[in-house]
């Protein structure tokens, strides 16, 4: 069952403009989310988090916003950068530190 | 410069035969996770351990999965026998065990079962 969903499997974006990444949860239960990002070759490394009980996350130029009503949640980076060229997961846990993570979406950044 | 290691980072087998993944989780971690990236179905949970302990293993295919802490250093990943499905990268990682913290990730096992 997947419990946490990114929709977009890839995602182009030119360099210095917006790239905003979105993901969707089921459980109600959840009340932390994270972004990780994954660079070829490697595992995945912690980006940004955002409890429940916030609906806004900034640091530098990425930002989660999270939505409860709506179970979304998104990422914000801006401005892009080449460097930014990832495979992007979304995850989702709760207070048994159980984590599901989504299927992730391919960031390109174009120069 | 604390990391998760995993060996070996790269492995071909054929179907039927045992392979075993290992990790070394982060010095102090309490929690340490195995996890299987499919280009289907992302990252799956495939088990938890918590101190040590197992808590969940639901996501493994328990006829040919199975998963151990021998000691605080060292978690292992086997499966008898191996099928060609089986074929994915498999990541470990670990943390600590407080709601949202978040989890260190090791460079992966690539799989190959022909």
């Amino acid at each position: 069952d997947q419990q946490v969903k990114q929709n977009s499997p890839s995602l182009s974006v030119q360099e210095g403009r917006i790239s905003i990444l979105n993901c969707d949860y089921t459980n109600s239960m959840f009340d932390y989310f994270l972004w990780y990002k994954k660079y070829p070759a490697e595992g995945p490394t912690f980006l940004i988090s955002i409890s429940s009980i916030k609906d806004k996350n900034e640091d530098g130029r990425f930002t989660v916003f999270l939505n409860k009503s709506a179970k979304h949640l998104s990422l914000h980076i801006v401005p892009s950068q080449p460097g930014d060229s990832a495979v992007y997961f979304c995850a989702a846990s709760a207070s048994n530190n159980d984590m599901r993570f989504g299927a992730g979406t391919r960031l390109t950044v174009k120069p | 410069d604390a990391r998760v290691t995993q060996t070996p980072r790269h492995k071909v087998t054929e179907m039927g035969q045992e392979v075993t993944m290992r990790c070394q989780p982060i010095l102090g971690h309490n929690t340490v996770f195995w996890y299987r990236q499919t280009m289907m179905q992302g990252l799956e949970l495939l088990a938890y351990f918590r101190n040590r302990a197992p808590l969940d293993d639901s996501g493994m295919p328990k006829d040919r999965f199975s998963a151990e802490m021998p000691d605080a250093t060292l978690a292992t990943l086997k499966i008898q026998p191996s099928e060609p499905r089986d074929s994915a990268v498999y990541f470990c990682a670990s943390g600590w065990a407080l709601a949202g913290n978040e989890q260190f990730f090791g460079p992966g096992t690539r799989l190959t079962v022909l």
